[in-house]
């Protein structure tokens, strides 16, 4: 069965550093990851997409990811953090031949001024 | 298109009551799924649908119903609530065209079991 990983309850920068939330999955096959971001009482928004091609997928206010096979991962980046950044961070897979998407437990994303 | 609709926002019961949250969106997609959000566990997802009739639980489906008689519409239906069950509850749909394709989440509804 697919699952997902986040380590971090809480990741903290400061604006203009840069910025990374850490994803790793366990999955039988071919992985499809994604990155959602959700801010305060509302759902959750599609930030990206891992499908196949390319290891480094570029989404959504400028965030990217970084697909890693042999380590299991695909960990969300920006270059230069913004306060408006602030906010929680899901990832999620979906195991090939499942119709279900699987979620991390989440990291809140602090973004200091 | 107002996309993903939760009704209602918020919800109080009392133990052993019971509720149907409703969710429906127009975009005409054949998948939707329901999970419940409870801190430190992200969301688990406790039904989904692949299409009108068609239904299958999820990692956390004990103490939910489910149906789907229409493409648009697919309710959470909680027989005998418990405190355990006190969550923000988000639907998502996505088109069934593609299994990758992002899903659209409502905005929640967050209930309270005492």
């Amino acid at each position: 069965a697919q699952s997902v990983a986040q380590p971090e309850d809480q990741v903290n920068v400061a604006e203009g550093n840069p910025l990374t939330v850490k994803c790793t999955y366990s999955v039988s096959g071919n992985p499809y990851l994604f990155w959602y971001v959700q801010y305060p009482n509302r759902g959750l928004q599609f930030l990206l997409k891992y499908i196949t091609g390319d290891n480094l997928v570029k989404g959504s206010y400028g965030f990217e990811a970084e697909f890693n096979k042999s380590q299991t991962s695909f960990h969300l980046k920006k270059p230069s953090a913004l306060v408006s950044d602030s906010a929680l961070y899901f990832c999620a897979v979906r195991e090939e031949g499942s119709y279900k998407l699987i979620f991390g437990s989440g990291t809140r994303l602090l973004v200091r001024p | 298109n107002a996309g993903v609709t939760q009704t209602p926002k918020f919800q109080v019961l009392k133990t052993g009551q019971s509720m149907t949250l409703q969710c429906a969106q127009d975009m005409n997609h054949e998948y939707m799924s329901w999970y419940r959000q409870d801190p430190g566990m992200g969301l688990r997802l406790i039904h989904y649908s692949v299409g009108a009739g068609i239904t299958d639980q999820g990692e956390v489906p004990n103490g939910y119903n489910v149906s789907r008689s229409t493409t648009e519409d697919f309710p959470l239906r909680l027989l005998s609530a418990a405190p355990s069950q006190t969550s923000v509850y988000f639907c998502a749909s996505r088109g069934e065209s593609s299994y990758n394709s992002p899903l659209h989440f409502g905005n929640g509804t967050r209930l309270t079991v005492t």
